[in-house]
């Protein structure tokens, strides 16, 4: 079956640590996301890539990076300037905004 | 204030009853999504739409343009109904999505 993979499911760290979380499709979609939930907030975007070899920041790139070197994968690092980095990460991903999103199961990541 | 806002933030509901969860926003869209959010945290895709209504089994999604308005409604609600109902909207020329912050939805049997 086609979806998203995201693992791991939970994710404890110690502070100070850079953490690579990793988001895997074989929906064949061209574009990708990385979103951010904190409790009472709605999902603010990290960063996208509409191709391989190119993404974007969103709303909140500060302290983590990406990369996107294959059509399949799109993995975040929080890196250690990130200066609240536990929350819940989502991976998404679409053909194009007249296809609708994907969404994976999250990650949720606790740093100590 | 929010481009999107949901109302309620919060709805108890008994098996049965008929649910309206309440979705607006201020910016020129694309598209409006529903998604729903069980408590493992994983999203999965309820309707899209960019005008008029969808029906999927007994849910109702419809859509105001005119006056940037949406609503989710759930027919005949049953336990596992029970989730987090999220509004997204796609601003027009672009692929992003903002982010209600949801309405938690909890329907006793």
């Amino acid at each position: 079956d086609g979806g998203i993979t995201q693992s791991p499911k939970y994710l404890f760290r110690k502070e100070g640590q850079n953490v690579t979380l990793s988001c895997e499709q074989n929906l064949n979609h061209d574009a990708m996301y990385w979103y951010r939930q904190d409790p009472g907030q709605g999902l603010r975007l990290i960063y996208y890539s509409q191709i391989v070899n190119d993404f974007q920041k969103g709303d909140i790139a500060e302290g983590y990076s990406v990369s996107r070197e294959k059509k399949e994968s799109f993995p975040l690092t929080v890196t250690s300037a990130q200066k609240n980095p536990t929350a819940f990460y989502l991976c998404a991903s679409s053909y194009g905004i007249r296809y609708g999103y994907t969404f994976g199961s999250g990650t949720r990541l606790t740093v100590v | 204030k929010n481009e999107v806002e949901q109302s309620p933030q919060n709805l108890t509901a008994q098996e049965g009853e008929f649910i309206t969860i309440n979705c607006s926003y201020s910016v020129g869209i694309s598209a409006l999504h529903w998604l729903q959010q069980h408590p493992g945290g994983g999203i999965v895709s309820l309707f899209m739409l960019s005008s008029g209504k969808k029906k999927h089994g007994r849910l109702i999604a419809t859509i105001n343009i005119q006056e940037k308005h949406s609503s989710l409604h759930i027919t005949a609600s049953h336990p596992r109904d029970s989730a987090v109902y999220i509004c997204a909207v796609t601003r027009g020329g672009s692929e992003k999505l903002v982010f209600g912050k949801g309405t938690k939805l909890t329907v006793n049997p």
